[in-house]
């Protein structure tokens, strides 16, 4: 019954490897988002998708490469991991963009998060 | 560009007293507004949003946030704090023609028995 559900939970890694974050919701929403959160517990946007095209794409290296099959998916692959890209990483999803028209009174439904730890 | 400060980034209060978040954002045309919370190791949950229906917006666990235009504020009080509202609070903006929620840089409710 979760709304959004991210795997892993958590995530150890060495420094150089590859991984994936997957995120799915089943809440209808056309709109799924990945946050960073830092070690101060700063939330930024990374990367934004609306019925699977991409829709923000914030100053992420391209190292980060979202893919969204459908809209009920959106799935981070992170290459060449760092010691830096260590966070929580959260996935999001709202009823964002429909056309032109946007559905901004909504907020967005957050996932567990996903705590990446690269050693 | 759309931004949000939170004055504050570590709020103490005893148990039962009155909390007080505070929560300023920039922008010519007031944009959607919104508090979430988020509990240690846990994800973030809404607790209220302003969509321009009412400036005093209740919200879940007794909390309420009032927008002022005239001060570009939506600061978040809750009359008696609880033990178990010790968490980390975000203030967040949503401009009304982009889908890009913006948050504040958090604040930490410490509550004191």
């Amino acid at each position: 019954d979760t709304a959004v559900s991210q795997t892993p939970k958590y995530l150890v890694t060495q420094m150089g490897n590859d991984k994936s974050i997957k995120c799915e919701q089943n809440l209808g929403h056309d709109t799924m988002y990945w946050y960073k959160q830092d070690s101060k517990k700063f939330l930024k946007i990374m990367f934004s998708y609306n019925n699977k095209e991409l829709i923000i794409n914030e100053t992420v290296p391209n190292r980060f490469s979202p893919k969204s099959p459908d809209k009920a998916h959106l799935n981070l692959h992170i290459n060449s991991l760092e010691l830096g890209d260590s966070a929580v990483y959260f996935c999001a999803s709202s009823q964002g963009f429909s056309g032109h028209l946007t559905y901004s009174n909504y907020g967005y439904t957050f996932g567990s998060g996903t705590r990446l730890t690269v050693v | 560009a759309q931004s949000v400060t939170q004055l504050g980034s570590h709020v103490s209060v005893s148990e039962g007293a009155l909390v007080l978040l505070r929560c300023n954002y920039s922008s010519s045309v007031p944009p959607y507004l919104f508090w979430y919370v988020q509990y240690p190791n846990q994800g973030l949950q809404l607790l209220l949003k302003y969509t321009s229906a009412a400036t005093l917006v209740k919200g879940i666990n007794g909390f309420e946030a009032e927008f002022k235009k005239s001060e570009t504020s939506f600061h978040l009080t809750k009359p008696s704090a609880h033990m178990s509202d010790a968490a980390e609070y975000f203030c967040a903006v949503r401009p009304r023609r982009t889908g890009k929620l913006i948050f504040g840089q958090g604040t930490t409710l410490q509550v004191k028995p």
